[in-house]
């Protein structure tokens, strides 16, 4: 099936520093990617939409400035966690959409964040 | 909003069948999906079922779909220790994806 490639798969950072996460769709072409948070054993939270070329659309509760998200081109998505606090500690997962098939989405591996 | 529940936690007994159960409350769902999620990785997707069929079959796998009930079910024949995992039911269209709580099945020896 498609590749999703998620980095880091870890990361460790200081509070108030920013941290990017990468989403990349290794094989086919993904106008749309998703961003979602799971919380320890809890369901996935989505928390925006991400859309080549425009901006993203974040869920109700969510803050655009704190979660910045740039889809600059057809294969790659940006998560940038802003100020992070260690509240935001949790475990990033992004999906994409292939372009051309609307069947499903595939999952990156996921990123684990720990703000310390 | 868009709701889907399953329960927590399944045990199973090793050549057994697991069934993992999904219940969800949007109606305008085109796709229903399963996947699966080992420990610290993300989701890899086990299957889906379009939302005008009754089952689905692949390997392993079956899928029933109850539409008029909004229940979705998962079998697993002759479960593994390696179906050891969270598994996650899902609803919606392409466009958005509303998850379950995740049942962890456990398979014991």
């Amino acid at each position: 099936g498609a590749v999703v490639s998620q980095h880091p798969s870890r990361v460790i950072c200081k509070s108030g520093t920013s941290v990017k996460i990468e989403c990349r769709s290794l094989d086919f072409q993904a106008t749309t990617m998703f961003w979602y948070r799971q919380f320890p054993k809890k369901s996935l939270m989505l928390m925006a939409t991400s859309n080549e070329g425009s901006k993203a659309t974040y869920e109700q509760g969510v803050e655009k400035d704190k979660f910045l998200i740039n889809h600059a081109s057809l294969t790659l998505s940006t998560l940038t966690v802003t100020s992070a606090h260690p509240e935001d500690s949790s475990f990033y997962i992004c999906s994409a959409r292939d372009s051309f098939m609307n069947t499903e989405a595939f999952f990156g591996q996921g990123t684990r964040l720990t703000v310390v | 909003g868009e709701d889907v529940e399953q329960s927590l936690f399944l045990s199973v007994r090793e050549g057994d069948s697991s069934v993992i159960n999904c219940t969800y409350t949007d109606s305008s769902s085109t796709y229903l999906y399963w996947y699966k999620q080992e420990p610290g990785a993300g989701l890899q997707l086990l299957t889906y079922i379009f939302s005008n069929m009754d089952m689905k079959q692949d390997q392993r796998l079956t899928v029933l779909l109850n539409k008029k009930d909004k229940h979705l079910s998962l079998r697993i024949a002759d479960t593994q220790t390696g179906d050891s995992a969270i598994y996650f039911c899902a609803s919606g269209t392409a466009s958005k994806l509303t998850f379950g709580t995740g049942t962890r099945l456990q398979v014991t020896l």
